[in-house]
């Protein structure tokens, strides 16, 4: 099983400040097989990223991933107050178990 | 608009069984995957289990295998986790969601939950 440890645990910054978030995989994952969901409480996830960088349909250009192999990275170029949120990276890659990272809260 | 509701949640005794219900609509394309997703604040987001529209073959994560079956009725455009032999473990918040030809999550519904307690 793939394991994506998420870093920092918690990330507390103001509005208009860059946010980097990083994923690492326990093994090698492949570019088109990692993505990034935002989550705000009592809604499900929403997908913002996949294939490591493609953005989701309606995801503000503010958002980017990058990344390869082991290390991927979320980044959040100028915080807006509705990008405060737990983020989770998730990895699909080969056969299951798909796992997720345990999450980064983003607070104010 | 693509559209997933489950329903089917509740509270049930260690041992019993339970079905998930997620209706779909708004699909354009025959060609994608469903998955089960289930969340707690413990474990966080756990993979459960996929099934494809296409060809019905279906995917279990190991915590769930020989107790658990998803299907899927695809003239209701329907989908079913049929959760049996259910532990106290299984207590979470049940997604269901569709993916995207790139195979990641695109579309989630907004979840059931369950709980397992006596």
């Amino acid at each position: 099983e793939i394991v994506l440890t998420q870093s920092p645990g918690t990330l507390s910054l103001s509005p208009g400040e860059r946010a980097t978030l990083s994923c690492r995989a326990s093994q090698s994952v492949s570019t088109i097989s990692l993505a990034w969901y935002q989550q705000k409480p009592g809604q499900a996830p929403r997908l913002l990223i996949s294939a490591s960088y493609t953005r989701a349909t309606g995801i503000p250009d503010r958002f980017s991933g990058s990344g390869s192999g082991t290390d991927f990275t979320l980044t959040i170029s100028r915080l807006e107050p509705e990008d405060f949120a737990v983020y989770y990276c998730h990895q699909y890659d080969r056969t299951p178990p798909y796992t997720f990272g345990r999450g980064t809260k983003l607070e104010i | 608009e693509v559209q997933l509701v489950e329903s089917g949640g509740g509270l049930v005794q260690p041992g019993r069984s339970l079905r998930l219900s997620c209706a779909a609509s708004g699909f354009t394309s025959d060609d994608f995957d469903i998955h089960w997703v289930r969340q707690t604040p413990q474990k966080g987001l756990e993979w459960v289990s996929r099934i494809s529209w296409k060809s019905g073959n279906v995917l279990y994560a190991d915590s769930v295998k020989g107790r658990f079956t998803i299907s899927r009725d695809n003239a209701k455009y329907s989908f079913y986790l049929q959760m049996d032999s259910l532990r106290v473990e299984d207590t979470a918040f049940y997604y269901c969601a569709k993916d995207g030809s790139d195979r990641a999550l695109h579309f989630w519904g907004q979840g059931t939950l369950v709980a397992v307690s006596s």
